[in-house]
């Protein structure tokens, strides 16, 4: 069955980039779309935003500024990249896959990120 | 941005017993709303989605219903396992936006 597994540094200066990558297995990558979507601590959920595998994305709006994603196929991973982290940026970040309704059918385990210096 | 609204933000019940979530959107998502289920350190998992059809996998005791602007989740007979915090999803419009969540607790 298919699984995710997030990856990067658990801890990020403030200004720094934050850097993630979702690795894909068990299945392919190709025709679905993947998502990023974060949790602060006990808190809700935000979804960041999207990439299908032809590497079109699409962001929050509230993020658009800051975040890059990206795919690479050969590898069956994407990436996630958000920029001028601050405080407010520490959560837990969730990599998950948009079944054929666009729901999240499946999901990482998450990835603690905290920023501070 | 659609905003979405659960209720009750806790509702306490006891095993065996039903329980009824509500989800409200700010404008109409058509039915394109998802609900999740989520347990203390864990990811959350899919239980419904297109409003009424329950995931792979997932019990019968699960169901959705609604479109619109008003969803519900009901849990017909509460086992231990499904004490968690449950959360609403629209995907309809962009960007897709999440609940706050009820969490379900044991009465």
């Amino acid at each position: 069955q298919v699984q995710l597994q997030e990856s990067g540094p658990g801890l990020v200066k403030p200004s720094e980039t934050l850097s993630l990558t979702c690795t894909v297995s068990g299945g392919s990558i190709s025709s679905y779309y993947w998502s990023w979507i974060r949790q602060p601590a006990g808190k809700g959920l935000e979804w960041i935003g999207r990439i299908y595998t032809s590497g079109s994305t699409n962001y929050n709006p509230s993020l658009k500024s800051r975040v890059t994603m990206s795919v690479d196929t050969s590898k069956n991973q994407f990436s996630l990249k958000l920029s001028s982290v601050t405080a407010a940026d520490t959560a837990v970040y969730y990599c998950a896959r948009a079944n054929d309704m666009d729901a999240f059918d499946i999901w990482g385990q998450g990835t603690m990120v905290t920023v501070s210096s | 941005e659609i905003v979405m609204t659960q209720s009750p933000a806790t509702l306490s019940v006891s095993p065996g017993e039903r329980a009824t979530l509500s989800c409200r959107a700010s404008q109409s998502v058509s039915s394109n709303l998802a609900w999740y289920q989520q347990k203390p350190g864990q990811a959350p998992r899919l239980l419904i989605y297109g409003a009424s059809t329950r995931a792979t996998g997932i019990p019968a005791r699960f169901s959705g219903s609604g479109s619109g602007t008003e969803f519900t989740l009901t849990i017909s007979s509460l086992q231990s396992e499904d004490f968690a915090v449950y959360y609403c999803q629209q995907y309809n419009n962009w960007p897709q936006t999440f609940g706050g969540g009820t969490k379900v607790e044991i009465k």
